[in-house]
């Protein structure tokens, strides 16, 4: 049961770049959710997709943008990477009513 | 003020303690709420969900209380293996699909 799928798990950008996020889920979950978590601090929501075709910001969505492909998939894209974006980056989905399952997360650092 | 705010903690207790963590919302339309936890480095997991009624599993109970825009976790007879960070999420709204806000998070280190 794979559940939500992060890739890539690690990467290293330069400041300036430009890289995707991506995200599946193979629960058939509506769903689908970006958020940042820093060290010491909760989980800040930065995009969700409550169904398939739409988009909200999230508490701190500047910087990014994100784009829910079809049900299974919702990327995250950063166009020029800061060093304020060194964080790890969780994916969730979920179905109506129901708790988020998570992605193992991607770390990231912007040098 | 913060959608959802938590004690950070940390909160030290010895093996087999009673411990409370509370969580505040601003937002008096939420519908949905959660008690997740997560491990050093890891992602969060859903620990329980939250009921008008109250709900119970295992060692751990969960309350809410609308009037005053909180809920709770009590864990009894705590373990060495409760060591982890506590985190409670709020649907913020009347829609059972939109946005999941967390609270930061409460430590709690259980000690021998």
């Amino acid at each position: 049961n794979a559940g939500v799928t992060q890739t890539p798990k690690f990467q290293v950008l330069k400041t300036g770049q430009s890289m995707t996020l991506q995200c599946a889920q193979d629960m058939n979950h509506n769903s689908m959710y970006w958020y940042r978590q820093d060290p010491g601090m909760g989980l800040r929501l930065i995009y969700y997709s409550a169904s398939e075709g739409t988009t909200d910001k999230g508490e701190v969505p500047n910087g990014y943008n994100v784009s829910r492909l079809n049900k299974r998939e919702f990327s995250l894209r950063l166009e020029s990477a800061a060093p304020s974006q060194t964080s790890v980056y969780f994916c969730a989905s979920r179905t109506q009513g129901s708790g988020a399952f998570f992605g193992q997360g991607t770390r990231l650092t912007v040098v | 003020r913060k959608e959802v705010e938590q004690d950070p903690g940390p909160f030290n207790v010895p093996e087999g303690a009673t411990v409370a963590f509370n969580c505040t919302y601003s937002n008096s339309a939420s519908q949905s709420f959660f008690w997740y936890r997560q491990d050093c480095r890891k992602e969060p997991k859903l620990l329980m969900s939250v009921y008008s009624s109250g709900n119970e599993d295992g060692r751990f109970t969960a309350q809410l209380n609308r009037a005053s825009q909180y809920i709770s976790l009590l864990i009894r007879d705590s373990k060495l293996s409760d060591s982890a960070t506590y985190l409670c999420v709020v649907n913020m709204g009347s829609s059972n699909t939109g946005k999941l806000i967390f609270g930061q998070g409460t430590t709690l280190q259980v000690k021998p």
